[in-house]
């Protein structure tokens, strides 16, 4: 089992470019979640993908979007990119049905905006 | 005031010290976890819990419900350890709040 995966690791882009950041979910999870950590700080929630719909959303504006295939991969999309969106995006997978609650962490696609 | 505070934000020991990290919340949890990672970003989870006590190893973390608070404690520390620690808590149907870390350094 490979775990929870995400492409690319690390991405460089300027502003108000667009960039599309992937994840594969560990074997046997249906939900994925993103999230966005900023340097020296803890990752705040963006969004979850459950049954190819968003499920929950953070406080990120309209300019981060998502999508789930029915392989239960991901992606999230960030538009009209800002200096401020450089970060290290996390992807978590879990079973939305397990009742421990566990989630999974990819190793995280570095994004730095020029 | 975030809704998860960890405490203390950095914290340097000798190898060998007896480490502990807290975790205080403000919000009503499901479970919570406590996570490590390493420079270059990767998060390994280390325990979840919602209630009592869990023990990995050199690794203990305790949680009490009512006081809203959790405790990771790490016996006979090892330079290996260094790591940033984060605790986060479970809200709703898994969604994650995260405390800001804890950046720990063990020197040999």
């Amino acid at each position: 089992d490979a775990g929870v995966t995400q492409s690319p690791t690390h991405l460089i882009k300027t502003r108000g470019q667009q960039v599309t950041l992937r994840c594969s979910p560990k074997s046997g999870h249906d939900t994925v979640s993103w999230y966005q950590q900023a340097l020296g700080q803890g990752p705040q929630f963006i969004f979850q993908y459950y049954e190819e719909e968003e499920r929950q959303r953070g406080n990120f504006p309209d300019r981060f979007s998502g999508h789930q295939f029915p392989n239960y991969s991901s992606e999230l999309n960030v538009n009209a990119l800002l200096l401020g969106d450089s970060a290290l995006y996390l992807c978590a997978s879990s079973p939305l049905a397990g009742e421990r609650n566990e989630q999974f962490f990819g190793p995280g696609t570095r994004l730095t905006v020029l | 005031k975030n809704e998860v505070e960890q405490s203390p934000q950095n914290l340097t020991a000798q190898e060998g010290e007896f480490i502990t990290i807290n975790c205080s919340y403000s919000v009503g949890i499901s479970a919570l976890h406590w996570l490590q990672q390493h420079p270059g970003g990767g998060i390994v989870s280390l325990f979840m819990l919602s209630s009592g006590k869990k023990k990995h190893g050199r690794l203990i973390a305790t949680i009490n419900i009512q006081e809203k608070h959790s405790s990771l404690h790490i016996t006979a520390s090892h330079p290996r350890d260094s790591a940033v620690y984060i605790c986060a808590v479970v809200q709703g149907a898994q969604k994650l709040v995260f405390g800001q870390g804890t950046r720990l350094t063990i020197n040999p």
